[in-house]
C-alpha cells in the first residue's frame, strides 16, 4: 500500500516557467489537499478536492491550478513561476474531510525553488 | 476564526527526561485537536488525536497529549524523550463544523540531546 505519492521531489525553476506536481493515492479517499509549507509559517492550504470532478480554493490559491478527473489524482500546476512559490508543497487525503476526527496522510513533499 | 498557537519554535530535553511540546488554541464549538510529526524530508504523519472522552490521549512512539478545555491547551508530552524524537511536530484544530478547515500551527522543533 502506497498511501499518497507525490513527484518529483525537488524541482528548480526559472521564472515565468511553468510545472505540474503529481500527487497519486490508492486508498481510496474521496478528499483531496494541497498544502505549501514555509519556515515559521506552518501549513497554508492552496486547493482542496471532495471528490472527482469537484475542487475549491483555499486559503492561498493565487498562481496555481488543480484538477481531479479521477479519484487518485490530483494535480497542482504552476502557470507562471515567481519566487514567491519557492516553498516545500504537500499533498495529503482523507476519506470524510479535514473538518472531522479523521486524520490526513501526507506524501513525503515537493521542494520547489523559483530563482 | 479558529487558531492554533505554537508558543515555542524550539525546545531542547536531555535523552530520558520528561519533554513537552505546548499548544492551544481556539475554536467555535467542540474542537478536534490532533498533533502530527515531521522527520526531516518527510511529509507529516500522524501521532494522535483528540475528540471527546478522556484528557489524555495516548498515541504513537509513547506520545502522549493532554486536553485542558479551560486553558484551550493541548500539550504534547513524552515521559522519557529520545534521541529519535528529534523532529519538527506540528498542533492542528478543526471544529467539525463543515467545510475543510483544519488549522496547523506553526510548529515546533524538539531536538533531544545525549
Amino acid at each position: 500500500n502506497a498511501g499518497v505519492t507525490q513527484t518529483p521531489k525537488f524541482r528548480i525553476l526559472k521564472i515565468g516557467q511553468s510545472m505540474t506536481l503529481q500527487c497519486t493515492q490508492d486508498m481510496n479517499h474521496n478528499y483531496m489537499y494541497w498544502y505549501r509549507q514555509d519556515p515559521g509559517m506552518g501549513l497554508k492550504l492552496i486547493y482542496y478536492s471532495v471528490g472527482a470532478g469537484i475542487t475549491d480554493k483555499g486559503e492561498v490559491p493565487n498562481g496555481y491550478n488543480v484538477s481531479r478527473s479521477t479519484t487518485e489524482d490530483f494535480p497542482l500546476r504552476l502557470e507562471l513561476a515567481a519566487p514567491s512559490q519557492t516553498s516545500v508543497y504537500f499533498c495529503a487525503s482523507n476519506l470524510r474531510g479535514a473538518a472531522t476526527n479523521e486524520k490526513l496522510f501526507f506524501g513525503s513533499g515537493t521542494q520547489l525553488s523559483v530563482l | 476564526a479558529q487558531s492554533v498557537a505554537q508558543p515555542e519554535d524550539q525546545v531542547n530535553v536531555a535523552e530520558g527526561n520528561p519533554l513537552t511540546v505546548k499548544c492551544t488554541y481556539s475554536v467555535s464549538g467542540n474542537p478536534y485537536l490532533f498533533w502530527y510529526v515531521q522527520y526531516p524530508n518527510r511529509g507529516l504523519q500522524f501521532l494522535l488525536k483528540y475528540i471527546t472522552g478522556d484528557n489524555l490521549v495516548k498515541g504513537s512512539y509513547g506520545f502522549e497529549a493532554e486536553f485542558n478545555k479551560s486553558q484551550t491547551s493541548f500539550h504534547l508530552k513524552k515521559p522519557s524523550a529520545l534521541v529519535s524524537d528529534s523532529a519538527l511536530y506540528f498542533c492542528a484544530v478543526s471544529s467539525g463544523g463543515g467545510g475543510n478547515k483544519l488549522t496547523f500551527g506553526t510548529g515546533t522543533q524538539l531536538k533531544v540531546e545525549l
